[in-house]
């Protein structure tokens, strides 16, 4: 069954540093997620692409945080200059549709960490 | 603010045992997904309920969504230890966004 991958699985990283996480969706997908988790909290909502455009947002999102989708496959989020409280799991999603009934596929992670 | 509590957040059980998870909000959501998830993996899909009333089986587990469209429950019947894990509800309220709950870590003890 096809999947979402991440990499890499974990990255450290010193505050004020930029770091790109990348993911490779589900190839005939169309909409594209970044969530993030702290550790011992909820999965929440970063941003949604679609058509090459970010459709939605939440305010972590900040100016701060970008996205791309430079090549047609892959699927990357930029954090500008990492603050100790980005420390989280990013998860990446796909959809194939973005009705309500529409699943979305997780990929397994990106641990950051900032020191 | 769309808030999805999911009750209770623990549970340690023997095996065979029955349990129910709650998932209860303020909030009406157009559908309400729940999803499981291991250690060090992402969020897989269990099903998704879209009418209020709705119930799907999914071989032991049994999904409700509320009449409301509010609240939701998974049952589990006769708990194995492949059943471990952390189970999640999440609600889509009208925009593109997944508002997730905290889990429900289950443990299942041979």
């Amino acid at each position: 069954e096809p999947e979402v991958t991440q990499t890499p699985s974990h990255q450290v990283t010193q505050m004020g540093q930029e770091v790109i996480l990348r993911c490779v969706p589900i190839s005939n997908h169309l909409y594209f997620y970044w969530y993030r988790q702290i550790l011992g909290q909820k999965v929440e909502f970063l941003v949604s692409f679609y058509n090459n455009e970010i459709s939605e947002k939440s305010e972590i999102f900040d100016d701060q945080f970008s996205v791309e989708r430079p090549d047609g496959s892959n699927f990357t989020l930029k954090i500008r200059s990492t603050k100790l409280e980005d420390s989280a799991m990013y998860f990446c999603a796909s959809s194939g549709r973005t009705n309500y009934n529409s699943p979305l596929h997780f990929g397994n992670g990106t641990r950051l960490t900032v020191t | 603010t769309q808030l999805l509590e999911q009750s209770p957040q623990f549970l340690s059980i023997q095996e065979g045992e029955n349990l129910t998870v709650y998932c209860n909000s303020s909030s009406v959501f157009s559908s309400l997904q729940w999803y499981r998830q291991e250690p060090g993996e992402g969020p897989v899909l269990l099903v998704t309920v879209v009418t209020g009333g709705e119930v799907k089986k999914l071989k032991r587990l049994t999904f409700q969504f509320g009449d409301a469209r509010k609240d939701s429950s998974l049952h589990i019947t006769a708990a194995q230890p492949g059943d471990t894990g952390l189970y999640l509800c999440a609600g889509r309220g009208g925009s593109e966004k997944l508002v997730f709950g905290k889990g429900m870590k289950l443990t299942v003890n041979p």
